[in-house]
Parts: structure tokens; sequence; C-alpha cells
């Protein structure tokens, strides 16, 4: 199975501040990745898919970036509601697997 | 509207079984693969397996091989998730989710793009 690895486990910064959250892979999975948001006692819901590409009616403040084994999320102002964890997925071979997630709390 | 609503919340002794569903609505229920990913309590995302609603055909992850069956009823649009021999560990909620397949530069890909809210089941004595 590709292992997905994601640190740090957690940061904090401040609302406006630019946060980049980095994701790892075990080997190339060329741009098979994607990046959800999870809010406490919710479900997992797509921010970008094949490493950069922005969903429909999510803010431009996201952006993805990465190919083969190293994978970037960020976020370039923060605000508020992007309080979460965020996740990193490979879809490159089965199983799908996920990163253990980087909680991102507001100062 | 376009939706996956799941059952209700579980307990359930060690050793026992559990079924969940998922119910969808809104779309062509036979036209998306449907996965189910678990996340213990303080846990990340832990992926099972999924089922194709129009065949049947089902993929496990060799984890969960021999403990979970996953299966559907294209009368009711409703797939099910089993797990048997329960155990402490199994305690988490568990989410179904819709395989969305996209072409990027010709290559096909698949994303998660409709999860239902989740299901949590408790394995306690």
């Amino acid at each position: 199975d590709i292992q997905m690895t994601q640190s740090p486990s957690s940061l904090s910064a401040s609302v406006g501040d630019r946060v980049t959250i980095p994701c790892r892979a075990s080997q190339t999975i060329s741009t098979y990745l994607n990046w959800y948001q999870q809010k406490p006692g919710k479900a997992p819901e797509l921010l970008i898919y094949g490493a950069s590409n922005l969903r429909n009616g999510v803010p431009s403040r996201f952006s993805g970036s990465g190919s083969g084994t190293d994978f970037t999320l960020t976020v370039s102002s923060l605000q508020p509601e992007d309080f979460g964890t965020y996740y990193c997925q490979q879809t490159y071979s089965s199983p799908a697997t996920f990163g253990p997630g980087t909680k991102v709390d507001i100062k | 509207q376009v939706q996956l609503v799941q059952s209700g919340s579980e307990v359930k002794m060690p050793g026992a079984s559990v079924k969940v569903s998922c119910k969808a609505s809104g779309y062509t229920f036979i036209g998306y693969f449907l996965h189910w990913v678990r996340q213990a309590p303080g846990q990340g995302l832990e992926w099972m397996g999924r089922v194709n609603p129009y065949s049947g055909a089902t993929d496990y992850a060799q984890k969960f091989q021999g403990s979970v069956t996953m299966t559907r009823d294209t009368s009711i649009s409703t797939v099910y998730m089993e797990l048997s021999r329960l155990t402490s560990d199994d305690t988490a909620v568990y989410y179904c989710a819709r395989q969305e397949n996209y072409y990027d530069s010709s290559d096909p890909d698949w994303y998660f793009g409709l999860w239902g809210r989740g299901t949590l089941v408790t394995v306690s004595s």
C-alpha cells in the first residue's frame, strides 16, 4: 500500500496568514492526489482534486501543487472558517490511502 | 437534492455484527461507485472498500477481507456495509462516499465528491 505522510500534525496560524500544508507519498503517484477539509463532527469535503484542480465552489484562496511524491495545499490568506483538519488522499493505486491529517487552528 | 442519507447510530456487543445503510437520492444510483470510509475517535480516515451499484461487484481493503460485506439494493437506491466479529477497535464513524470520475490530461482519475453524514458504531460490553 502507498503510505501518505503529513507533517506537522497540527499548526496554529493567524487570520490573514499564508498557510502551507505538506503531504508526501511513499512512492510516486503522479498527480493522483486529492485534498479534503474536515470540521469537527462533520464529513470531509473535497477541496482540491488531481493535485491542483480547485473544486467548484471552493474559495480561490485554496490552491494545490506538486507531483510525484511531494504535494502542498496552500491557503493564501487564512480565514476564521478555515479551521479544521486537512487530509490528503492518493488515488494512484488501490487501496486509496489518506494521510493522517494536519489540524489547523486559528490563533 | 443530491445526498447520501445514512442510518442511525448503533451500539453493539463485541463479537456481534452491524449493518449500516446509505440511501442515495437526487442522482442516478447505478451511475456512481459508492465507498465506505471509517474514522475511529480522534483518528484519521480509513478506506474499507467499495461497491458498484450497477453490477454489485465489490472491492475490499485487505484488512477487512472476510469481515466486511458490501451490498446494494437498486430498488431503493441503497447500499449496505455489514461488519462482523466486532471488537472495540471497530468503534468508529462509518461514512459512505460517492466516487466521482474525471479526466485530467486524458488520464482517468476520481475523488469523493459527496459524503454521507456518518454513522457512529460503538462496540462495548
